[in-house]
């Protein structure tokens, strides 16, 4: 059972224009939502996080929206760069657990 | 601040060895989490120490066990290994709950 889901798997955007990566999820419990940045054979990195107390977070070109109602959640990069290319996870967890639920991961490409 | 390390980088096992990862956390940091990553699963939890306690646990066979230092160092240890434990393992370390977690680099484990 996929509790966060990411259903596109690839994006592809043009340089400086808006990349828009939604991820959904099932389990209301969850309270915090987190995404992270992939570069093959390398770690995660941490780019933004929201508290389900708040619908709106941003972080200079980043920007999170969660929509609790609708357990859906974006990620938007403005402006996009040839740079930003790489694989963007969703994750979730919920109170008093350390635990992250994972996307499966969308893949996008930033053409210059 | 230093980041988040991991040894070794990779490592080639046979079926039937066992392995010991290791992880050195954020300085400060107190929560350590690992993760298994395959294209076919995606990233998955495996467990979360904190103040040396193991705090949760993934769904994964006894086979995997970890355990963490008095100076917040873990290790992770898979015994009797099998081809499908092929994977990137990573660990995660926070300052605890509701704080981002940060990834080390994982360390890549091939099993022949």
């Amino acid at each position: 059972d996929q509790q966060v889901k990411q259903n596109s798997p690839s994006l592809s955007v043009q340089e400086g224009r808006i990349s828009i990566l939604n991820c959904d999820y099932t389990n209301s419990m969850f309270d915090y939502f987190l995404w992270y940045k992939k570069y093959p054979a390398e770690g995660p990195t941490f780019l933004i996080s929201i508290s389900s107390i708040k619908d709106k977070n941003e972080d200079g070109r980043f920007t999170v929206f969660l929509n609790k109602s609708a357990k859906h959640l974006s990620l938007h990069i403005v402006p996009s760069q040839p740079g930003d290319s790489a694989v963007y996870f969703c994750a979730a967890k919920q109170g008093g657990s350390e635990k992250l639920v994972f996307g499966k991961g969308t893949k996008l490409t930033v053409n210059p | 601040k230093a980041g988040v390390t991991q040894t070794p980088r990779y490592l080639i096992k046979t079926r039937g060895q066992q392995v010991t990862l290791s992880c050195s956390p954020i300085s400060g940091h107190r929560s350590v989490s690992w993760y298994q990553q395959t294209p076919g699963q995606g990233l998955q939890f495996l467990f979360e120490y904190f103040s040396e306690t193991q705090r949760n646990k993934g769904n994964f066979p006894g086979r995997f066990s970890g355990r963490q230092f008095s100076n917040s160092r873990s290790e992770m240890n898979v015994s009797t290994l099998e081809l499908g434990d092929s994977a990137l393992y990573l660990c995660a370390s926070s300052l605890g709950i509701h704080n981002e977690q940060f990834f080390g680099p994982g360390t890549r484990l091939t099993v022949l």
